[in-house]
């Protein structure tokens, strides 16, 4: 069964620096990768999806990368904001209607 | 409205009560899921409808009830609900496959007392 790992749990980071949020997953045959962005009690907005025969998608201040074939996806954010403040989780999908999650990495970002 | 839509944002029900989590779609998907979110655990996927057919119930047990009259529209049914059933309930479309990713609604935080 596929198991997906984020590291590290929680992350809290000055205002202004970049930083980078780590997920793994056992089972390299997956069809896509997708991470979202949850506000506390609410639910997930997507912020990139990354097909499996791509390395990475870029929007705003946002990269994510993708090496399918060790199991890693990063999720790289520039120039922080308080904003940028939730918790982060990352999905990959294998099979028809599988989509399996980490646990996500809470981010913090100080004014 | 745009988006997937879940109502109510909260509920509150006693052990022995029945209620419904209604989840709406508007951007054309074909396929519809429900998911568990309890504290510190990963989601769990309940259920899956694709083209309005259940295809998938990952082991959920009977007091609770999925409906799917249309591709637009998907009920989660609620009755005799344990304690331990408390959780934030996210609903979310896809294509069929969910080759292009999932959209999520703004989930339904259940407590049962």
């Amino acid at each position: 069964k596929q198991e997906v790992t984020q590291i590290p749990a929680a992350l809290s980071v000055p205002e202004g620096e970049n930083l980078v949020l780590n997920c793994s997953f056992t089972d390299s045959a997956i069809y896509n990768l997708q991470w979202f962005r949850q506000d506390p009690g609410k639910g997930l907005t997507s912020l990139l999806l990354i097909q499996s025969s791509q390395r990475e998608q870029t929007s705003g201040r946002l990269n994510a990368s993708l090496d399918k074939s060790s199991g890693r996806s990063t999720l790289y954010i520039a120039a922080s904001q308080p904003g940028d403040s939730a918790t982060y989780l990352c999905a990959v999908k294998t099979g028809a209607n599988n989509l399996f999650f980490g646990t996500g990495t809470r981010l913090t970002v100080i004014p | 409205e745009t988006g997937v839509t879940q109502t109510p944002r909260h509920l509150v029900m006693g052990m022995t009560n029945k209620k419904s989590l209604k989840c709406e779609q508007h951007l054309g998907h074909n396929a519809m899921y429900w998911y568990k979110q309890s504290a510190k655990k990963p989601l769990e996927l309940m259920f899956v409808y694709s083209l309005e057919e259940r295809v998938e119930n990952n082991s959920v047990p009977s007091r609770f009830s999925p409906e799917c009259p249309n591709s637009s529209h998907l009920f989660l049914h609620l009755h005799t609900l344990q304690p331990e059933d408390s959780a934030l309930y996210l609903c979310a479309s896809s294509q069929v496959d969910g080759l292009y990713g999932y959209t999520f609604g703004s989930g339904t935080r259940l407590t049962v007392v």
